[in-house]
């Protein structure tokens, strides 16, 4: 399954299926991007991040594409897990300011 | 020890109480966050403390006031809130290297606060 990010702020998965959470962050100059998965009830926790000088990088089951030239970023999910239910924000700052902008997020949902 | 631990998980109080909230970090981590989240939004910044000076208040009203005794502890004072200051308060910490590479920040479990 694959969501449009910000039209569409909830994505439904089978589980076993690989899961694509697109993010379009708003500021050009942005050279770190951190993905974070929240829980219920729970404070955001950090899955993977990537620097502007890479276009991919790879987790464990989940992997991070950037593309700068339209400010696009998402979060690959392999063989998705219940676990996985949660709500995903993707998170941008630059040049080693402390200012982190998160995005609006998206919530997976993982049908057994 | 990757933890950052909030206290108290949940507080209530009353729009003229004064309350603190309190965050702890053992990661020797020079940059430490207060942010605010909505129910179904992101977190939003509030403060940066950076070696244990304050470097970023994102336009804060002055009912939130934020302190940090040393590199291991940040608090919030709170006086005089409205009900609409209720939210999931989240403390984060980060290795905060001056002028070096932005690394990841860890966030506590937060302070589910309500103003009544």
């Amino acid at each position: 399954g694959e969501s449009v990010g910000l039209h569409l702020p909830t994505l439904s998965v089978q589980e076993g299926d690989n899961s694509i959470i697109n993010c379009a962050y708003s500021n050009s100059a942005s050279d770190y991007f951190i993905w974070y998965k929240q829980e219920s009830g729970k404070g955001p926790q950090f899955i993977i991040d990537i620097r502007s000088n890479m276009d991919k990088r790879q987790g464990q089951r989940v992997t991070v594409l950037l593309n700068k030239t339209v400010k696009h970023l998402s979060l690959q999910i392999a063989a998705t897990q219940p676990g996985d239910s949660a709500v995903y924000f993707c998170a941008e700052t630059y040049g080693g300011y402390q200012k982190v902008t998160f995005g609006t997020g998206t919530k997976l949902q993982v049908i057994p | 020890d990757t933890e950052v631990t909030q206290t108290p998980k949940h507080l209530v109080m009353g729009m003229t109480n004064k309350k603190s909230l309190k965050c702890e970090q053992h990661m020797g981590h020079r940059a430490m966050y207060w942010y605010k989240q909505k129910a179904k939004k992101p977190p939003e910044l509030m403060f940066v403390y950076s070696y244990e000076k304050l470097s970023i208040n994102e336009s804060v009203p002055s009912r939130f006031s934020p302190e940090c005794p040393n590199s291991s502890l940040l608090n919030l004072h709170l006086h005089a809130l409205q009900p609409e200051d209720s939210a999931l308060y989240l403390c984060a910490s980060s290795q905060g290297l001056a002028g070096g590479a932005n690394t990841e920040a860890f966030f506590g479990q937060g302070t589910r606060l309500t103003v009544v």
